[in-house]
């Protein structure tokens, strides 16, 4: 089953544009981990944020970390036609006794040029 | 500098056979992971290896499911008698993990199944 549920499920912006994926999970974490993948690839990762950390930047990405309100943003800046991929948040969480990294339903990004 | 290699990319089945994957890790990684994702889905975890000790499977996995990794090297992932409801892509990964925790994770390119 599915732990983190992204926001939007789809989002279709101009090239240039800075856009935005929200994901929210349900238990306690370790870490928090976006990746990126394109039409019939397998996943590239991002960025990780660790559960004491609030913010962390990588280039124009941007992730912050409310371990409070148990959620995530992603944020890519001035955002490029190779930007267009789905993002999925994963967590790192212990569920049925084993440490396992679980991932959202994903967002999938369209920058139009 | 190698990554994550599955094979075969694509796989077409009858209903029925049986169906094996291969997927070579990073050399220095310790940790192996089986997803299995279908069209605009995350990706389900199925099971994952800490060397060759099988640590976790899922319950998605029935028992015409099985996964090695002998010598903790390479993995295999056998779909006995595949039914439609398995056609999806099954992705690989793998990571240098010294904690319980799981940090970033290496992914292959994946095998696509389709079982007609």
């Amino acid at each position: 089953s599915q732990q983190g549920e992204e926001d939007p499920q789809a989002l279709s912006i101009q090239e240039g544009e800075n856009a935005t994926m929200n994901c929210s999970y349900k238990t306690s974490i370790n870490n928090l981990q976006w990746y990126r993948q394109n039409s019939g690839r397998g996943l590239v990762h991002l960025i990780l944020i660790r559960s004491n950390e609030r913010e962390k930047h990588s280039g124009r990405l941007r992730v912050t970390l409310d371990t409070s309100k148990k959620s995530s943003s992603l944020l890519i800046t001035a955002s490029r036609a190779a930007d267009t991929a789905s993002y999925f948040c994963a967590t790192d969480e212990y569920r049925s006794g084993a440490q396992k990294l679980v991932f959202g339903q994903g967002t999938r990004l369209t920058i139009n040029p | 500098d190698t990554g994550v290699s599955q094979d075969p990319r694509h796989k077409i089945t009858k209903r029925g056979q049986n169906v094996t994957f291969r997927c070579d890790p990073i050399s220095e990684h310790n940790r192996l992971y089986w997803y299995r994702q279908t069209l605009g889905q995350g990706p389900e975890f199925l099971t994952y290896f800490q060397n060759e000790a099988q640590l976790e499977k899922s319950r998605l996995l029935s028992d015409r499911f099985s996964a090695e990794r002998p010598k903790g090297s390479f993995s295999t992932l056998e779909i006995q008698r595949t039914e439609q409801g398995d056609s999806a892509m099954y992705l690989c990964a793998s990571s240098l993990a010294k904690t319980a925790t799981n940090e970033k994770l290496f992914f292959g390119s994946g095998t696509q199944l389709s079982v007609l």
